[in-house]
Order: C-alpha cells, then structure tokens, then sequence
C-alpha cells in the first residue's frame, strides 16, 4: 500500500512565523501535491511537482513556496504565516501509471496560526 | 476554470441507498472521480469514470453523462461506516479540481 507520511498532525504556530509542513511518500512517485482544505471551499490545490526540483503553482499560491530535494519529500513553506492561512493541509502523491485523478493523501496537518 | 457543484448534506437511514449528484463544468475533460473522506482522516479514491455510462464496484457506483457535465455516486445497502464526506473532482487539462463535498450522515 502506497503511504503518505505528514510530519506533524496539528500544529500551531504565531503571525509572522516561518512554517515547514513535511510530506514524505514511500512508493516512489514521480508527482507530489499540497492542497488546503476549508469547510465550504473543498480540497485547493497550493503547489505540485513533477520531478525532483520542478515545482508548479497550483490555484492559490500566494503566501506559500515549496521544495522537493529528493524524490519521496516534497515540503511546503509559509514564508510568514497569517491568520487566514489557519487550515487543514493535505499532501498528495500520484503516480504516472494510474489514473491522472487518482491520488494518495497523507491524513493531513491541521495548523491554527494565531 | 472549473466549477463543480454537490450537495451539502444528505441524510439517510442504514439498508437504504443513496444518491449523490455532482454537476461541473470544466474544459479538456479527462476524467471524474469520487472520493471519501471520514472525519479527521486523509480522502480515499473510490472510484473513476472517463467514458459514459456506470461503474459498478461492490455496494458503490458512479455514473458519468460527458454531455450532461453530470455524474452521481450510489451508495447502496448503506453502512454506518458510510458516514463520511463524498468528494467529487474532476480533471480537466491536466489539473484535478475538488467539489466542497457532500456530508452523508446514515442513522440507525
């Protein structure tokens, strides 16, 4: 069974901090996802990546960057966090070889900024 | 862009079936797929269609009219474990788009 791993399960942080969400994956997927997930809105997808050091802005990047040194760990950063970046974050992994929309999730980090 | 509507919550009691619709719009349709979600835990794929007509697998279906921009997913014989959020996405050129989700909530 493929496995995404989210570092941390609930996280909370202050205005103006640096924040790391850790997403790690162990069936070598080429494509990695981080999506936001808020009640009424739906999963919004953040930022993918394809491949090792690509990176692609999804639909609501501002306020976000992220990093995929190796393969398996894809990382997302709020360079300062705000109040409206309080949210569930999702992680996700797909492969090449399946289905374009089927995606494997972490269970997610619930960060409150305060 | 995108735009996928389902309902928000929908109540039904356990033996029952039950049916979820989800309409979209989207350009360069590749795809339409269900997902669930129980509370607190990461969404699961259930389900896929591309082309027209139902998918059956077990107790859940899905159906997809392209023509329509019209899918729903059928949940049959229902469980209390099926209790949970009911994610439609659809991908269109390239990019996987989320429904809000629709609540089920099965009562004894």
């Amino acid at each position: 069974d493929v496995k995404v791993t989210q570092s941390s399960r609930y996280l909370v942080k202050r205005t103006g901090e640096k924040v790391f969400l850790e997403c790690v994956q162990d069936m070598d997927h080429e494509n990695m996802f981080w999506y936001r997930q808020d009640p009424g809105l739906g999963l919004r997808l953040i930022y993918f990546s394809y491949d090792v050091k690509m990176k692609e802005k999804g639909d609501i990047p501002e306020g976000y960057s992220v990093s995929r040194e190796k393969k398996e760990r894809f990382s997302l950063i709020l360079e300062s966090a705000s109040t409206n970046q309080t949210s569930m974050y999702l992680c996700a992994s797909r492969d090449d070889t399946g289905a374009a929309g089927k995606l494997f999730f972490g269970s997610g980090t619930q960060l409150s900024v305060l | 862009g995108q735009n996928i509507d389902q309902p928000t919550e929908m109540t039904a009691t356990e033996g029952a079936i039950v049916q979820i619709n989800c309409t979209y719009q989207t350009s360069g349709f590749n795809g339409l797929f269900w997902y669930q979600q129980h509370a607190g835990e990461a969404p699961t794929f259930l389900s896929y269609n591309v082309l027209d007509g139902l998918e059956e697998k077990g107790r859940f279906s899905s159906f997809l009219s392209r023509s329509k921009g019209y899918s729903y997913l059928l949940l049959k014989e229902l469980q209390m474990k099926d209790s949970a959020s009911y994610l439609c996405a659809v991908m269109g050129w390239g990019k996987l788009q989320f429904g809000a989700g629709t609540q089920v909530v099965v009562t004894p």
